[in-house]
C-alpha cells in the first residue's frame, strides 16, 4: 500500500494567493483528517471526515480556510486568501473504522505532510 | 474537553541509557491513550495505544507505557535507546465517545541521542 499521499510536499507562495492541498487516503480508510503543525502551536486539528462527509470542522480557524472531499479517494484543504500566518505543515490522516469494535479509535495513518510558506 | 501535557520539550539521552517520557492528560472518564512518534520531514507514526485492561502496554519499536489512573499520566519508557530513536514524540487523548474519533495531542518532546 502506498500510504497516505499528499501533493505538493512543498509550496511557496505569496500572501493574498490561493493555496490549494491535496490528500488520497489509504483505500479503504473511511475516515480522513487535516492537522496543521506549527512551532507555536504545535499540533492542531482543523476537520475530519466520516465516508466523505464533515464531522467535525471546529478547528478550522477562520472562513479563509475550506475543505472538501468530493469522493473517498480524495480531498483538498484550501487556504484563500492565503495570509503569512498560514505558513505550516499541514498533515493528511486516515484510519479505518474496524465496524463491528466497540472501540471508536483505530490507528490514524499520517501522511508526509505539506510545507506551506506564505511570503 | 480533554487535554494533554507533555511537560519537557526537549530531552537528550546517552545511547544506551534508559528512556522515560512524560505525559499526562486531563478528561473525565478512563480516556484513550496514544503516543506517536515523528521522524524528521515525516508524518506521525503510532508507538501504541491504551484503551483499558492491562495498564501496561506494549508498542513497536521496545516502546511501552504505564498507564496510572491515580497520577493521569501515561509515561513512554524504553529501557535502552539507540541512535534511531531521535524523534520528537507526541502523547495524545481521544474521548470515550462511540463515534467521535478525535483526538487532542501534546506539545511533543523532542528527544537528542548522544553517543
Amino acid at each position: 500500500d502506498a500510504g497516505v499521499i499528499q501533493s505538493p510536499r512543498h509550496e511557496v507562495t505569496e500572501m493574498g494567493q490561493e493555496v490549494t492541498l491535496r490528500c488520497k487516503p489509504i483505500s479503504g480508510h473511511d475516515y480522513l483528517f487535516w492537522y496543521r503543525q506549527t512551532m507555536m502551536r504545535g499540533l492542531e486539528l482543523l476537520i475530519y471526515f466520516n465516508n466523505n462527509v464533515p464531522i467535525d470542522d471546529s478547528g478550522m480557524p477562520e472562513d479563509r480556510f475550506s475543505a472538501k472531499m468530493p469522493n473517498a479517494s480524495f480531498s483538498t484543504l484550501k487556504i484563500q486568501p492565503s495570509e503569512p500566518r498560514d505558513s505550516a505543515v499541514y498533515f493528511c490522516a486516515t484510519s479505518r473504522w474496524s465496524g463491528g469494535s466497540l472501540l471508536p479509535y483505530n490507528e490514524q495513518f499520517f501522511g508526509p505532510g505539506t510545507r506551506l510558506t506564505v511570503l | 474537553a480533554q487535554s494533554v501535557t507533555q511537560p519537557d520539550i526537549h530531552i537528550t539521552v546517552s545511547e544506551g541509557a534508559s528512556l522515560e517520557l512524560r505525559c499526562n492528560y486531563s478528561y473525565g472518564a478512563t480516556p484513550y491513550l496514544f503516543w506517536y512518534v515523528q521522524s524528521p520531514g515525516q508524518g506521525l507514526q503510532l508507538l501504541l495505544k491504551y484503551f483499558s485492561g492491562d495498564t501496561l502496554v506494549q508498542g513497536i519499536k521496545g516502546f511501552e507505557a504505564e498507564f496510572k489512573r491515580s497520577q493521569s499520566s501515561f509515561n513512554l519508557r524504553k529501557p535502552s535507546v539507540h541512535w534511531s530513536d531521535a524523534a520528537e514524540y507526541f502523547c495524545a487523548v481521544g474521548a470515550a465517545n462511540f463515534g467521535n474519533e478525535k483526538l487532542t495531542f501534546g506539545t511533543g518532546t523532542r528527544l537528542t541521542i548522544i553517543p
